[in-house]
């Protein structure tokens, strides 16, 4: 299996213009959670879903956030407009029923200037 | 609600002293543990878990754990530290919501001198 995968690995943009993050989960896996890494607030959860469907989005910062899982294989995250203080690693996670612990993509570095 | 405390923010090790890493949780349900590790620029790895077997875990890398109720501890420990482990180390616990979903504490990261 190729894991979890994300991208682009790397993103720059400027202050105002949308930004998408890609995540294609682990085949089977029913659960798959956004994270976002900052040095100052550590690891934070955004959003989780089950089976495709959004059952926790209390972690999303502002309205300016949204994610979607349109299927079993792939989910995003979009921001817009996006926003210097947006700058942070996005992890992708996903993990099967269960306390089995969750398989982590490499990450997506956002930069917003 | 569930947390987790990860006692320090930073440990420095020599190599081959022991690694002891604190982690303390609070759970009103019976606790699931994970530690997790991340190298520099990559996602965060699974090293072990506890989900109420053995209270003894051992993860990969020659990391292991051990769960103790009394003292709503999980500590991660190794008898020899290497190069190679300098890292940073997240002390997990699953939700009381759902165990699907963890919450993970600040982090500590781990150096390791010659």
């Amino acid at each position: 299996d190729a894991g979890v995968i994300q991208s682009p690995r790397h993103e720059v943009t400027e202050m105002g213009q949308e930004v998408t993050l890609r995540c294609k989960p682990i085949s089977g896996h029913d659960y798959l959670f956004w994270y976002r890494q900052t040095m100052m607030r550590g690891l934070e959860l955004l959003i989780y879903f089950n089976n495709n469907v959004p059952i926790d989005d209390s972690g999303m910062p502002e309205d300016r956030f949204s994610a979607k899982m349109p299927n079993a294989s792939f989910s995003t995250l979009k921001i817009q407009p996006s926003e210097p203080r947006d700058s942070a690693v996005y992890f992708c996670a996903s993990s099967l029923r269960g306390p089995t612990g969750y398989t982590f993509g490499s990450g997506t570095r956002l930069t917003v200037v | 609600a569930q947390s987790v405390t990860q006692l320090g923010s930073h440990v420095s090790v020599s190599e081959g002293a022991l690694v002891l890493l604190r982690c303390n949780y609070s759970s009103s349900v019976p606790p699931y543990l994970f530690w997790y590790v991340q190298y520099p620029n990559q996602g965060l790895q699974l090293l072990l878990k506890y989900t109420s077997a053995a209270t003894l875990v051992k993860g990969i890398n020659g990391f292991e754990a051990e769960f103790k109720k009394s003292e709503t501890s999980f500590h991660l420990t190794k008898p020899s530290a290497h190069m190679s482990d300098a890292a940073e180390y997240f002390c997990a616990v699953s939700d009381s919501g759902g165990y699907n979903k963890l919450i993970f504490g600040a982090g500590t990261r781990l150096a390791v001198h010659p």
